[in-house]
């Protein structure tokens, strides 16, 4: 069971480029890495996934290193709209209902 | 669009009760899920399903049983609610083979007084 660690909180500035980090130092071999973001008041929303390497969408980058026991998700020139919780969850279908959520981290972006 | 909706947003209970907490999807997706959200401890899984009539129990399935009868449909029963299932409730969804995409509907807020 991949347990996930993640900082608690971040701020940033309009403009800037975040780094939200995830720690999983137990991921099995099948895992896949997905991230969500979280509005108040509302489900969390599907970002992005990878397996190894670098997956980038319209959105954001997600770089997850050789060992995978990380991985960085990439968020580009943020806007006041990005102000959110992120959750990064470990697991796939290999051992479906034990994926682990991280606890989140809240992301705060400042004009 | 993947459509999660859930039967309430918010609701409120008396400890004791029989709470019923109901979950549909429009995506025809096997898989079904149900979280609680409490401050501090982010998304725990209480229960999972694959298919109809097919559950496993997540991290904290302990107070707590499901039912689906029908592939749309996935509810939570809370058998007799106590005040410490105060919580937001997310209901997700997603295909299988796909277990990490999951859609999530937009909880429901459960007081138990």
């Amino acid at each position: 069971l991949a347990k996930t660690t993640q900082p608690i909180s971040m701020d940033s500035y309009e403009g800037q480029e975040v780094n939200i980090t995830c720690s999983h130092n137990n991921i099995a071999t099948n895992d896949y890495i997905t991230w969500y973001q979280q509005f108040p008041s509302q489900g969390p929303r599907f970002i992005i996934q990878g397996y190894k390497t670098k997956v980038t969408n319209e959105v954001a980058s997600l770089f997850i290193p050789a060992d995978r026991k990380s991985s960085t998700l990439s968020l580009p020139r943020v806007s006041l709209s990005d102000t959110a919780v992120y959750y990064c969850l470990v697991g796939g279908d290999t051992n479906a209902g034990k994926s682990t959520f991280g606890d989140g981290t809240t992301l705060t972006v400042k004009p | 669009d993947v459509k999660v909706t859930q039967s309430s947003r918010y609701l409120v209970k008396r400890t004791g009760e029989k709470v019923f907490l109901e979950c549909v999807q429009d995506m025809d997706h096997e898989n079904m899920f149900w979280y609680r959200q409490d401050p501090g401890l982010g998304l725990r899984l209480i229960y999972f399903s694959y298919d109809v009539k097919m559950k496993e129990k997540g991290d904290i399935p302990e107070g707590y049983s499901v039912s689906r009868e029908k592939k749309e449909r996935f509810s939570l029963i809370l058998e007799s609610a106590s005040t410490n299932q105060t919580s937001m409730y997310l209901c997700a969804s997603s295909f299988s083979g796909k277990y990490n995409e999951q859609f999530f509907g937009p909880g429901t807020r459960l007081t138990v007084l």
